[in-house]
């Protein structure tokens, strides 16, 4: 089946402008996770679906970023008047979620965000 | 709080071992292996939680040590594929929200 998907793969900006990140989760994947990876750096955590619960936005760096999901399917990251700091790759996972227990995180190919 | 891994790398010889650390200054609830190719998207290796659970997919062993709020990954006669680099991923309380260390790149040479 498919995993999950992020679009574009690759996007260049100028400073200031506004970017838009997909993702696409499995399908029946509740839960939904943004991270961010600067070059040869770890797995930063910024953002988190869960069904229908409040988002765990505890790990968005600034009030430029936000990040919306349509249900159980379609995440959008917006990050708005960009930084050269910015510049990263921008990994969406997705996992099943059940309530007590762990399921692992498949991860998509991710988007890789340059800043002029 | 970001979990400590170490070494920050390491170079093997296929068939040696090593093991990989990963240790965090506050109780954990679970530890989570990923695994990362260059250019290519983390995989899932293994979860180890409180109380003795494991759930992973491939022959790569692990210990979670409670009182130490440690976690150790053992590459057992390491193979070419074993090259990445490798992450683990520590949550406090139930929920699958994680934080990652900074990671330990592994090469792996014939």
């Amino acid at each position: 089946g498919a995993g999950v998907s992020q679009s574009p793969s690759n996007k260049v900006t100028e400073k200031g402008k506004d970017v838009e990140l997909r993702c696409d989760p499995i399908s029946g994947h509740t839960a939904l996770y943004w991270y961010r990876q600067r070059l040869g750096q770890g797995l930063e955590f910024l953002i988190y679906f869960q069904g229908n619960s409040a988002p765990d936005k505890s790990g968005l760096p600034s009030d430029r970023f936000s990040a919306e999901r349509t249900g159980e399917s379609v995440s959008t990251l917006t990050i708005q008047r960009t930084q050269q700091e910015d510049s990263a790759v921008y990994l969406c996972a997705s996992s099943l979620w059940t309530s007590g227990s762990y399921n692992e995180q498949f991860f998509g190919p991710g988007t890789r965000l340059t800043v002029l | 709080q970001q979990p400590v891994q170490s070494p920050q790398a390491v170079i093997l010889r296929e068939g040696e071992d090593a093991v990989i650390n990963c240790s965090s200054s506050k109780a954990l609830y679970s530890v989570h292996w990923y695994r990362q190719k260059h250019g290519e998207a983390p995989v899932f290796l293994m979860i180890l939680l409180k109380g003795g659970e494991q759930k992973g997919h491939e022959k790569i062993s692990a210990s979670f040590n409670e009182k130490k709020q440690q976690s150790s990954l053992y590459l057992t006669a390491s193979q070419l594929s074993y090259s990445g680099t490798y992450f683990c991923g520590t949550d406090k309380a139930a929920g699958n929200k994680l934080t990652f260390g900074g990671g330990t790149r592994v090469l792996v040479k014939p």
